[in-house]
């Protein structure tokens, strides 16, 4: 079956750094997310991307997020200076159609801000 | 504003026991619901939604408008159910979905 692929599955960081987290969405889905979670708190929607654009974004997205499909495989997500609040375990998500109950989730990568 | 509400973090029953995982929302619309599960060192994953019906795993969920609930029910847990359950809510076709805080359901042998 295929899958959402996500590396690495664990990166540190010092705050104030640049960290790029990569996606590999399944080969034939249109639509695609970034959610996270923070250590003991739920999981949050953070954006989703539709057509080489964000189709919505959350409050905690601001400018220090971006995303980009570089290249019609990956699909990354930039955070552009680190924070330790940033520590999170970010997943990514794909869709073929945009409708919910059609999400694929990747694995996650574990973000440690320190 | 939507939320979904899970009031349990974790809840422990022993193998054979029922679960009932709860869930309420709020949302004035009409949402569609759905479990999402987390089994140990693997990928979120789909459990069932509520448009439809069905029972997966011996798991069902019933949609209650007027309670706006949607318990996540089992009549004979088995140890392999122990792990994550996310309730979550999805109000547009953007598919943005909304996530409760998790029920970390523990099976005892």
């Amino acid at each position: 079956e295929p899958e959402v692929t996500q590396t690495p599955s664990h990166q540190v960081t010092q705050m104030g750094q640049e960290v790029i987290l990569r996606c590999v969405p399944i080969s034939n889905h249109l639509y695609f997310y970034w959610y996270r979670q923070i250590l003991g708190q739920k999981v949050e929607f953070l954006v989703s991307f539709y057509n080489n654009e964000i189709s919505e974004k959350s409050e905690i997205f601001d400018d220090q997020f971006s995303v980009e499909r570089p290249d019609g495989s990956n699909f990354t997500l930039k955070i552009r200076s680190t924070k330790l609040e940033d520590s999170a375990m970010y997943f990514c998500a794909s869709s073929q159609t945009g409708e919910s109950e059609k999400l694929f989730f990747g694995s996650g990568t574990q973000l440690s801000v320190l | 504003a939507q939320r979904v509400t899970q009031p349990e973090k974790l809840l422990s029953v022993f193998k054979g026991a029922p679960v009932e995982l709860k869930c309420n929302y709020s949302y004035s619309g009409s949402p569609e619901l759905f479990w999402y599960v987390q089994y140990s060192r693997q990928r979120l994953q789909l459990l069932l939604r509520h448009i439809s019906r069905e029972s997966i795993k011996g798991f069902t969920a019933d949609l209650n408008k007027g309670e706006t609930s949607f318990h996540l029910k089992k009549p004979f847990a088995q140890e392999e159910d122990s792990a994550m359950y996310y309730c979550a809510l999805s109000y547009s076709s953007a598919s943005k979905i909304i996530f409760g805080s998790g029920t970390r359901l523990s099976i005892r042998p």
